[in-house]
């Protein structure tokens, strides 16, 4: 079946730590997105990819990274730098064509613990 | 840019009652407009979307959807729900020119309907 799939689906981590979060799609899709959703805000955007090689930042970059060397892969890095990192994460992918229907489709997340 | 606000964060219905939950955006031009849905411990998922013509756009489960233009609004309604409508709903706006950049979130609205 194709679709989304983001690991781990928890994770925990002490403060000071890097962690890198998977997303990889098999939708045959060009643009990928990460969202972190907190409560009673809804979804932000982190980072965007339209293609291989190329993103950009969204409205909460600061303290995330990113790359997009294969088209199925985007993995998330939450840095030491992010003031806030507990929440949870959520990857999402279309089709880049703009004559798409612009449908996101999402993976079923997941949820990062600071300790 | 634009931004989507969603007016109830937490309604609570008994089955068989009627839903309405707002949704209103700020953006003067062109716009494609979705609903996503998250049930409890699954992905989100598109609901229903607007693109153009027939202003009153019919989804799953029942759900349907009227975009005013003139109110910027695009409410989600169902006559009569469920308690496995139970979930959390999203309303999101996506300027038309088909950017990957510009799908915007709402704060999403908790639905719980009681037995």
């Amino acid at each position: 079946d194709g679709g989304i799939t983001q690991s781990p689906k928890y994770l925990f981590r002490k403060e000071g730590q890097n962690v890198t979060l998977s997303c990889e799609q098999n939708l045959n899709h060009d643009a990928m997105y990460w969202y972190r959703q907190d409560p009673g805000q809804g979804l932000r955007l982190i980072y965007y990819s339209q293609i291989v090689n190329d993103f950009q930042k969204g409205d909460i970059a600061e303290g995330y990274s990113v790359s997009r060397e294969k088209k199925e892969s985007f993995p998330l890095t939450v840095t030491s730098a992010q003031k806030n990192p507990t929440a949870f994460y959520l990857c999402a992918s279309r089709e880049r064509d703009r004559l798409s229907t612009g449908e996101l489709f999402f993976g079923e997340g997941s949820r990062l613990t600071v300790l | 840019a634009q931004s989507v606000s969603q007016h109830n964060h937490h309604v609570i219905l008994s089955e068989a009652a009627s839903l309405e939950l707002g949704c209103n955006y700020s953006y003067g031009g062109t716009v494609n407009l979705f609903w996503y849905v998250q049930y409890p411990g699954q992905h989100l998922q598109l609901l229903l979307k607007y693109f153009s013509g027939d202003p009153l756009v019919k989804g799953i489960k029942g759900f349907e959807a009227e975009f005013i233009k003139s109110k910027f609004s695009f409410n989600l309604r169902k006559p009569s729900v469920q308690w496995s409508d139970t979930a959390e709903y999203f309303c999101a706006v996506s300027i038309s020119s088909g950017s990957a950049r510009q799908l915007t979130f709402g704060s999403g609205t908790q639905l719980t309907v009681l037995p």
